[in-house]
């Protein structure tokens, strides 16, 4: 079957940095998103990889490994508007995308 | 604003009632998607309609039913649900044929089912 793993929840505080892993396993890969969304609100599109690598936009970044099937996102001088869940997303062979349940991150002053 | 307007944003209904979910997008996306969200769980795909007609239907059961009248609108009706179905549906489109098929989403519309 296909699965996506990404932590529950995680704490961290202003102005630190966190690293949300994120780790799958779907039939056929056509590149990775991550998603932010904040409580009540819709998800909103943050990165792309399709390539090995890092890919830097601002305070955000996204690493991806396709041979190790996993993925981390990046988080830099952390604000509290940070704080909202993080979804990871493969798009797979059929270009169907396949989430996981999203990691809630809490920003403590 | 991501461009996907969905209506209502909170709905309760009894389980013997019928009722809409409406989405429209302003994009000029040719595909457009339902998704229910239910706490901790990854989001799941009910519906895919590209170019008017739909194309995916992951096992939804019946008292769900969508309605695409055009590429902009989207509907979803339902009719006797259940308590478990309770959930943020969330409406989303994107333009397919792309490799990078960034879907948009609306705000999503909080069902309480009682």
């Amino acid at each position: 079957g296909q699965n996506i793993d990404q932590p529950t929840e995680m704490t961290a505080t202003e102005g630190a940095i966190v690293q949300i892993n994120c780790t799958y396993q779907t039939s056929g890969f056509n590149g990775l998103f991550w998603y932010q969304q904040h409580a009540g609100e819709a998800p909103t599109f943050l990165s792309y990889n399709v390539l090995d690598g890092l890919e830097e936009t601002g305070r955000f970044s996204s690493f991806l490994s396709r041979s190790k099937g996993y993925s981390y996102l990046l988080l830099k001088e952390l604000q509290m508007k940070d704080s909202a869940s993080y979804l990871c997303a493969v798009l797979d062979s059929n270009y169907q995308l396949i989430w996981g349940a999203g990691t809630k991150l809490i920003i403590k002053p | 604003e991501t461009g996907v307007t969905q209506t209502p944003r909170h709905l309760v209904m009894g389980m013997t009632n019928k009722k809409s979910l409406k989405c429209e997008q302003h994009l000029g996306h040719n595909a457009m998607y339902w998704y229910k969200q239910s706490a901790k769980k990854p989001l799941e795909l009910m519906f895919v309609y590209n170019f008017k007609e739909q194309t995916e239907n992951n096992s939804v059961p019946s008292r769900f039913s969508p309605e695409c009248p055009n590429s902009s609108h989207l509907f979803l009706h339902l009719h006797t649900l259940q308590p478990e179905d309770s959930a943020l549906y969330l409406c989303a489109s994107s333009q397919e044929g792309q490799g990078n098929t960034e879907a948009f989403f609306g705000q999503g519309t909080r069902l309480t089912v009682v």
